[in-house]
């Protein structure tokens, strides 16, 4: 059964302290994509790749954060320093884009639920 | 740009009595509109799509939507809801390429 595999699933961590989401897409999906969910703002696009590489990241604060591929099976989000405010569940979601407009489905991971103290 | 209007934050609804969740879109081209479930402390799960062709879809769960583009409206239904059914459901417009614009939800309650 293929999924979207996030880790950690939870995560409490002190302001100040580096944090480190992973995110496993689909096999064979090339698009990758990180949401932050929060009661305020909701589903909130932070990142996306195609094939490795960045598409936009213009959703995402860039003084504290940042979004990797090393791999086609590893996605990466890091907020360094972290802050009370970036308390949320962030969520990775893969798809197989080629870049049609049909090819528009996102599967979603399970979500780290992040709380900043 | 587009963007995705659910006008109710909160439904609450009995057990067996049919449910409609509404959704509004803004997009500049041909839509491509998404409805996707999320169960506590859970991922979002896809229910259903529309690209094109026939108005009405029909996707998991029971669960069927309709898209008017006169009405720029995507309205999610199932005629009789079970308890299963409460969680938060999000109505969401595909951009190229994967990228989706969610609205902000609907949470449902069921009530025995």
């Amino acid at each position: 059964d293929a999924r979207v595999t996030q880790t950690p699933r939870h995560k409490v961590t002190e302001m100040g302290q580096e944090v480190t989401m992973r995110c496993q897409p689909i096999l064979g999906h090339n698009t990758v994509f990180w949401y932050r969910q929060t009661m305020m703002q909701g589903l909130e696009l932070l990142a996306y790749f195609r094939n490795r590489a960045p598409l936009d990241d213009s959703g995402m604060p860039k003084d504290r954060f940042s979004a990797e591929m090393p791999d086609a099976t590893l996605a990466t989000l890091k907020i360094q320093p972290s802050e009370p405010r970036d308390s949320a569940v962030y969520f990775c979601a893969s798809g197989s884009g080629t870049g049609s407009l049909r090819d528009t489905e996102a599967f979603f991971g399970q979500g780290t639920r992040l709380t900043v103290v | 740009a587009q963007s995705v209007t659910q006008p109710d934050i909160h439904i609450t609804v009995s057990e067996g009595a049919s449910l409609e969740l509404r959704c509004n879109y803004s997009y500049g081209a041909t839509p491509y509109l998404f409805w996707y479930v999320q169960s506590p402390g859970q991922g979002l799960q896809l229910l259903l799509k529309y690209f094109s062709g026939d108005t009405l879809v029909q996707g998991i769960k029971g669960f069927e939507a309709e898209f008017k583009r006169s009405q720029s409206s995507f309205n999610l239904r199932k005629p009789s809801v079970h308890w299963s059914d409460a969680a938060e459901y999000f109505c969401a417009v595909g951009a190229g390429g994967n990228k989706l614009t969610f609205g902000g939800g609907t949470r449902v309650l069921v009530k025995p």
